[in-house]
């Protein structure tokens, strides 16, 4: 079966530092997808970023970025220049046709002014 | 705005009830995904359906059962309830299941209490 592991239930970070959120998963497949959501106090689940597997090259989105380490199946997020409004619960997931999405059970990231 | 709607917000609802979660999927999108987020945890996938057939099934119990309709929106019905089953219900869709990528685009959610 498929897991998510995210080995830190809470974060923190100072404004304007840089936070590493980690990530580590299982899977049999060769083809899969990895993402980050983030989840803010209204409950919505928005995504911060994916990353293909067949992709060497780590994903990046402005201020976010992953380092993805197939063989050793990690999936780190990085939030550089952290603000007050990247406070949220963050998930880790994983994507294949087999087992569908299999989300972590999330890191909670506080950012402190 | 993801372009998921789910009706309704809210729910209020007594041990042994019955109720009805809609979730209307992006324009476009065929794929419908639901998941269960219980207080403080992760989200668990429940099922999927695509085009109208169920796709994929997870930790989805015997007493829940969902449904696509030929417009693709989509209704989860959870039957007998019990106060553990209190939890945000997530509605996702996605363009299509099992070729390339698929991003899924999330609602915002039914909030269900049951007492």
């Amino acid at each position: 079966a498929q897991t998510v592991t995210q080995s830190q239930p809470e974060m923190s970070v100072q404004e304007a530092e840089t936070v590493t959120l980690s990530c580590t998963y299982d899977t049999s497949e060769s083809d899969y997808y990895l993402f980050w959501y983030k989840q803010p106090p209204s409950r919505q689940m928005i995504l911060v970023i994916r990353q293909e597997a067949y992709k060497q090259q780590n994903a990046t989105e402005n201020r976010f970025s992953v380092n993805f380490q197939k063989a050793a199946k990690s999936f780190s997020l990085k939030i550089s220049d952290s603000q007050l409004g990247d406070a949220a619960m963050y998930f880790c997931a994983c994507f294949n046709y087999g087992q569908n999405f299999v989300f972590g059970p999330g890191t909670r990231l506080s950012v402190l002014p | 705005d993801s372009g998921v709607t789910q009706t309704p917000k809210h729910l209020i609802t007594a041990t042994g009830q019955r109720v009805t979660l809609r979730c209307s999927p992006r324009s476009g999108d065929l794929s419908v995904y639901w998941y269960q987020q219980s207080l403080d945890q992760g989200l668990q996938f429940l099922i999927q359906y695509y085009n109208g057939e169920e796709r994929a099934k997870g930790n989805i119990l015997e007493r829940f059962s969902a449904q696509q309709f030929p417009d693709l929106h989509s209704e989860l019905n959870l039957s007998s309830l019990e106060l553990g089953d209190s939890a945000l219900y997530f509605c996702a869709s996605s363009v299509i299941w099992g070729q390339g990528y698929n991003e899924q685009f999330f609602g915002p959610g039914t909030r269900l209490t049951v007492l």
